[in-house]
C-alpha cells in the first residue's frame, strides 16, 4: 500500500516560515491535497491539487510538489497556525491516503 | 454552502454495531461523494471508504471490507456509517466529508462523532 511520510512536528517563531513536507513515492505524479486540523476540531481543506488554495485560505499558505516531496508552505507565520497538518493522495486504486501528520508547534 | 452534521456520540458495547448518520444541509448530494475518516485518540486520520449517494456505489479501504456499510437517503439528503462486530480499537471520532475533484479532495467535514467502545 502506499505510504505517506511526514515530520511529527515542525517549531517555527512567529513572522518566520514553516515548511511540512510529505513524502512518498514519486508523489510528483500525483495530486496532493492538505487539511489542518486544530485541537477538537474537525479537518480544514488548506490546499488542493498541490498548490491551489480554497477560498478563505490566506495567501501565507503555498504548496509544491515534485519528485518524492511535497511541500506545503506557510509564511509569515501566525499563532493561529498552530494546528496538526496532514497530507492526502489518491494512491491510483482504490484507497486514499494519509500522511502521518505533522503538529506545527509556533514559538 | 453545504454543511454536514453528523450524528451525536455513543458509547457501545464489543461485538455490537453502530450507525453514525451525516446529513447535509444548505444543498443536495448532486452527484458527489461521500467519505468517510476515522481517528482514534491521539492518532492521524485513516480513510475507510466512499458512497456516491445518487447511484448508491461505495468503496470500502480493504481493512474495513465486510464490516462496514455505507448507505444514504437521497430524500432527506443523510449518509450513515454502520460499523460491525466492534472492539476496543474502533474507539475513535468518525468524520463525514464531501469529496471534490478527480481526485477527490475532502470539504467540508462534518463536526465528528466519538464512538467508544467499552464494556
Amino acid at each position: 500500500s502506499y505510504v505517506l511520510t511526514q515530520p511529527p512536528s515542525v517549531s517555527v517563531a512567529p513572522g518566520k516560515t514553516a515548511r511540512i513536507t510529505c513524502g512518498g513515492d514519486i508523489i510528483g505524479s500525483k495530486s496532493v491535497h492538505w487539511y489542518q486540523q486544530k485541537p477538537g476540531q474537525a479537518p480544514v481543506l488548506v490546499m488542493y491539487n498541490d498548490r491551489d488554495r480554497p477560498s478563505g485560505i490566506p495567501e501565507r499558505f503555498s504548496g509544491s510538489n515534485s519528485g518524492n516531496t511535497a511541500t506545503l508552505t506557510i509564511s509569515r507565520v501566525e499563532a493561529g497556525d498552530e494546528a496538526d497538518y496532514y497530507c492526502q493522495v489518491w494512491d491510483g486504486h482504490s484507497d486514499h491516503v494519509f500522511g502521518t501528520g505533522t503538529k506545527v508547534t509556533v514559538l | 454552502q453545504v454543511q454536514l452534521v453528523q450524528s451525536g456520540a455513543e458509547v457501545k458495547k464489543p461485538g455490537s454495531s453502530v450507525k453514525v448518520s451525516c446529513k447535509a444541509s444548505g444543498g443536495s448530494f448532486s452527484s458527489y461523494t461521500i467519505i468517510w475518516v476515522r481517528q482514534a485518540p491521539g492518532q492521524g486520520l485513516e480513510w475507510m471508504g466512499r458512497i456516491i449517494p445518487i447511484v448508491g456505489l461505495t468503496n470500502y479501504a480493504q481493512k474495513f471490507q465486510g464490516r462496514v456499510t455505507f448507505t444514504a437517503d437521497i430524500s432527506t439528503i443523510t449518509a450513515y456509517m454502520e460499523l460491525s462486530s466492534l472492539r476496543s480499537e474502533d474507539t475513535a471520532v468518525y468524520y463525514c466529508a464531501r469529496g471534490l475533484g478527480d481526485p477527490n479532495r475532502f470539504d467540508p467535514w462534518g463536526q465528528g462523532t466519538l464512538v467508544t467502545v467499552s464494556s
